[in-house]
């Protein structure tokens, strides 16, 4: 059974760099055919998909965040990364890693559990 | 940008209901790549329905999908306790990938 779970910092101070890292369990990030994803979810409101990275290291951004995002790959450690720098407090969400699904690779079915990340002073 | 709207926001059943969710696009999503998610509490969403119609492994039957262009229906047959939640639509047709604001569905 595929796990994934999110670890990083809860608090981060507005212009600074978000970095989160996503563990995976129970699958191989280098087995191929899956993309790695992060989603945040703004409290009390909808999901917001922010890219994806492929084993190999290729990746995809949402165009929305400008520039902000950088995702890496340690396949030997089974991990993904994310940073997103220049935080506002606009970027305080929920932040979930997940494996697309087999029917898409823009969809999921195996996420975390999600990490609640606050950006203030 | 695909804009995704649904409505209606809050739908107060009672069990055994049956529930109607609507998901709107602001242009059409291409080949149907229209799905819907379910999500609880404190819980990462669950993706139920793909391809506007089709469901995901061990979803159950009460749950349907269908529509195209840019109005896509989500229809719970009766509903269950366990069915009481959240429920997103997600268009996979257009880059960026984008998300309904989401329907609640609330014991009535």
């Amino acid at each position: 059974q595929v796990q994934l779970q999110e670890s990083g910092p809860g608090l981060v101070k507005p212009s600074q760099t978000l970095s989160l890292t996503c563990t995976v369990s129970g699958d191989s990030i280098s087995s191929g055919g899956y993309y790695w994803s992060w989603i945040r979810q703004h409290p009390g409101t909808g999901l917001e998909w922010i890219g994806h990275i492929y084993y190999s290291g290729s990746t995809y951004y949402n165009p929305s965040l400008k520039g902000r995002v950088t995702m890496s790959v340690d396949t030997s450690k089974k991990q993904f990364s994310l940073k997103l720098s220049s935080v506002t407090a606009a970027d305080t969400a929920i932040y979930y890693c997940a494996k697309s699904s087999t029917y898409s690779s823009n969809l999921w079915d195996y996420w975390g559990q999600g990490i609640l990340v606050t950006v203030s002073s | 940008e695909i804009v995704l709207t649904q409505s209606p926001g809050t739908l107060s059943l009672s069990p055994g209901e049956r529930a109607t969710l609507s998901c709107r696009a602001s242009q059409s999503v291409s080949s149907s790549y229209l799905a819907w998610y379910q999500q609880k509490p404190r819980q990462a969403p669950r993706l139920l329905i793909y391809g506007a119609s089709s469901r995901a492994t061990g979803i159950p039957d009460r749950f349907s999908g269908s529509g195209s262009g840019t109005d896509f229906t989500l229809t719970i047959s009766r509903l269950e306790p366990e069915d009481f939640a959240v429920y997103y639509c997600q268009q996979y047709g257009s880059s960026p990938w984008t998300f309904g604001q989401g329907t609640k569905v609330e014991i009535k």
